[in-house]
């Protein structure tokens, strides 16, 4: 059972515009929160690692927030490239060492 | 390229056998996760060991093991293989293990299994 769960599972964006989507995780027994992006055919490569509630983190043209007190984690983008097009994957740390839970992913596909 | 390797990268056997993975983590990193990810299924954490010790059990079946070795390479061993056991193996590592200490990931290209 999943209790990660990302929302949408699927969503297409037209170049240039702006979108976010969501992380939703158990509030209790919170340690972190990653977030991953996923190409294709590549492997998972970390975006953020959050830790605090309020935490605000940002590269480039993606950035997130973390509200652990509700539980939950958005993640924007920016002006929407085409290389922006993958799954990102959000994984919840649920205790002191490296149980993590993933979420299912929402896939982001941007059209020129 | 992360700087995780993971062999072999395609792997086919049949039930019944036994199977090992190998992930060399990226120079320095004393932490090694293992993960399946099986179809229309996501990632599943499996186990972490650090520096030599298992350090965190996820849903990994009794059929499976892993250790890691002095040189902080890690091997997970697959067993009695079925059907459903067909996936894909990442294996990450980081610097540390500790969760109060934030640490990304860094994932290796993975292993493809295949159970016929």
């Amino acid at each position: 059972i999943l209790n990660v769960e990302q929302s949408p599972q699927s969503l297409h964006v037209q170049e240039g515009d702006s979108t976010n989507f969501t992380c939703s995780f158990p509030s209790s027994n919170f340690y972190a929160l990653h977030w991953y992006r996923w190409e294709t055919a590549k492997s998972p490569e970390a975006l953020f690692v959050m830790t605090l509630n309020g935490d605000e983190k940002k590269k480039g043209r993606i950035s997130a927030t973390l509200n652990t007190k509700e539980g939950y984690s958005y993640l924007y983008i920016k002006g929407s490239q085409p290389e922006d097009s993958a799954t990102y994957l959000c994984a919840c740390l649920t205790d002191s060492w490296g149980k993590f839970q993933f979420g299912a992913g929402t896939q982001v596909v941007v059209t020129p | 390229d992360s700087g995780v390797t993971q062999t072999p990268k395609h792997l086919i056997t049949a039930t019944g056998q036994r199977v090992t993975l190998r992930c060399s983590p990226r120079s320095g990193d004393l932490s090694v996760y293992w993960y399946q990810q099986s179809l229309d299924q996501g990632l599943q954490f499996l186990i972490q060991y650090y520096n030599g010790e298992e350090r965190a059990k996820g849903n990994i079946l009794e059929r499976f093991s892993a250790q890691q070795f002095p040189d902080l390479h890690s091997e997970l061993n697959l067993s009695s293989l079925e059907l459903g056991d067909s996936a894909l193996y990442f294996c990450a590592s980081s610097v540390s293990g500790g969760g109060s200490v934030p640490n990304e990931q860094f994932f290796g290209p993975g292993t493809r299994l295949t159970v016929l």
